[in-house]
């Protein structure tokens, strides 16, 4: 069973960091690109960054352009999202996306960005 | 970066059919953007629908279907139930990395 399971998130202070993760797991991990979406409150949903199966690629939203850093482990099935200088307007569900047609979603780990 | 648009909401009754619709602002929209229709419910992960476009994923039912359509992608569910109530995304591919619409809220009534 392809599972993909996010977790790190939680209430930071502005200006804060947090290290988000997603555990891959039910599938060849390295074979696929992996991405990162959020979901402010109440907002639509935003691609925000994304890296090639052997990590040699990375794209991002502008917003987040010089504070985010995507990286993997394909040793250990995991996918990384770095979060520095973090604002109120990254307060948002975190979701993990993987798969040749974006297959796999995980359930989402929730960001907090408030003083 | 691009601006993606949808229909803000939409309304269907129950058995009926709707066309939701996606456009860019940089042009017409095109295969080369890779478009895609996910299905997004309170409290659930997103769920991949259409890919390429034109495609069903395994487990989408077969009344969601996609096309390019005069510029446009769009989504069009033939058969509506009251499960198919739920905010839907395009999210096309752009050469600075991926953009996703606004999102339709579609209400089955």
């Amino acid at each position: 069973e392809v599972q993909l399971v996010e977790s790190g998130g939680g209430l930071v202070q502005p200006g804060g960091s947090l290290r988000l993760s997603c555990a891959a797991s039910g599938f060849t991990f390295s074979n696929y690109w992996m991405t990162w979406v959020r979901q402010a409150p109440g907002k639509g949903l935003e691609w925000v960054a994304n890296i090639k199966q052997d990590g040699s690629e990375k794209y991002y939203v502008d917003s987040v352009k010089g504070r985010f850093t995507i990286s993997r482990d394909n040793a250990n099935n995991f996918l990384n999202l770095q979060m520095n200088s973090l604002r109120a307007e990254d307060t948002a569900m975190y979701y993990c996306g993987s798969g040749s047609h974006y297959d796999y979603w995980g359930q989402g780990t929730l960001v907090t960005v408030s003083s | 970066q691009a601006v993606v648009t949808q229909e803000p909401s939409l309304t269907v009754s129950p058995g009926g059919t709707v066309t939701l619709t996606c456009g860019s602002s940089t042009g017409a929209v095109t295969s080369g953007q890779y478009p895609y229709w996910l299905q997004k419910k309170p409290g659930q992960a997103p769920r991949t629908l259409i890919y390429d476009a034109t495609y069903r994923q395994s487990w989408t039912p077969a009344r969601f279907s996609g096309s390019l359509l005069g510029g446009k992608v769009a989504l069009t569910l033939s058969g509506a139930q009251p499960e198919d109530e739920a905010e839907y995304y395009c999210l096309l591919l752009f050469s600075g990395g991926w953009v996703f619409g606004g999102g339709t809220k579609l209400t089955v009534l």
